[in-house]
């Protein structure tokens, strides 16, 4: 079955500095996308970045990269120059791209900034 | 251009009620799906259509759960005899068109509905 792991209910990160927000996936299709999604308190969930299973290169976007290691079945997510505005949780979510178009998301990651 | 938007942001009703949740895409994307997000865990898929029709329901939890949208565009999300345990917070997503496998998917607001 197709499933999402993410170990760290909750993370703390020194403002100005670069947290790692782990996620492991399991799945036996081929083809797959990954997700990443931030969820401040207002509910809204907002999308930081995607990596396609057959990307070779590692996915990024502004201050947000995915660290793909698809042999390892994981895909983290690197927040680099922490601000206090990226104090949220965090969910990483698989697609499969060949039979389904539902996302299957991860229980999260709370994430606080500290000044 | 304006995001997906859901109305209304919250809603409480009584156990047994039927509630009508609305979700209005954004404009263009034909793709329109709806997941449940309980207290402190990630979304979980309820339906998604591709148009008019429904193409994958797998997610409702039972027949008291049902989804329309007769236009391709805003879509109803009906819950008749409400239970305590349907209280949760309702996410509408939207895609533009096309295979939709890595499509991404943008998310609304969300409607929380808290049934007493």
């Amino acid at each position: 079955a197709q499933k999402i792991t993410q170990t760290q209910p909750g993370m703390f990160v020194q403002e100005k500095e670069a947290v790692t927000l782990d996620c492991t996936y399991d799945t036996s299709d081929q083809s797959y996308g990954l997700f990443w999604y931030k969820q401040p308190s207002s509910g809204e969930m907002i999308f930081l970045i995607y990596q396609g299973s057959y990307d070779e290169q590692n996915a990024t976007e502004g201050r947000y990269s995915l660290n793909f290691q698809k042999a390892r079945k994981s895909a983290n997510l690197v927040i680099s120059a922490s601000q206090l505005g990226d104090s949220a949780m965090y969910f990483c979510a698989m697609i499969l791209t060949d039979s389904s178009y539902k996302l299957i998301f991860g229980s999260g990651t709370r994430l606080l900034v500290r000044p | 251009g304006a995001g997906v938007s859901q109305t209304p942001s919250n809603k409480v009703t009584e156990k047994g009620k039927y509630v009508e949740l609305r979700c209005d895409p954004i404009s263009g994307h034909t793709a329109l799906y709806w997941y449940r997000q309980s207290l402190g865990q990630g979304p979980e898929f309820l339906i998604y259509f591709q148009g008019t029709g429904a193409a994958d329901d797998s997610g409702l939890p039972n027949d008291r759960f049902f989804a329309v949208r007769p236009e391709g565009s805003v879509s109803t999300l009906k819950i008749q005899r409400t239970e305590r345990g349907d209280s949760a917070v309702y996410l509408c997503a939207s895609s533009r068109p096309g295979t939709g496998g890595t499509d991404t998917q943008y998310f609304g607001p969300g409607t929380r509905l808290t049934v007493l």
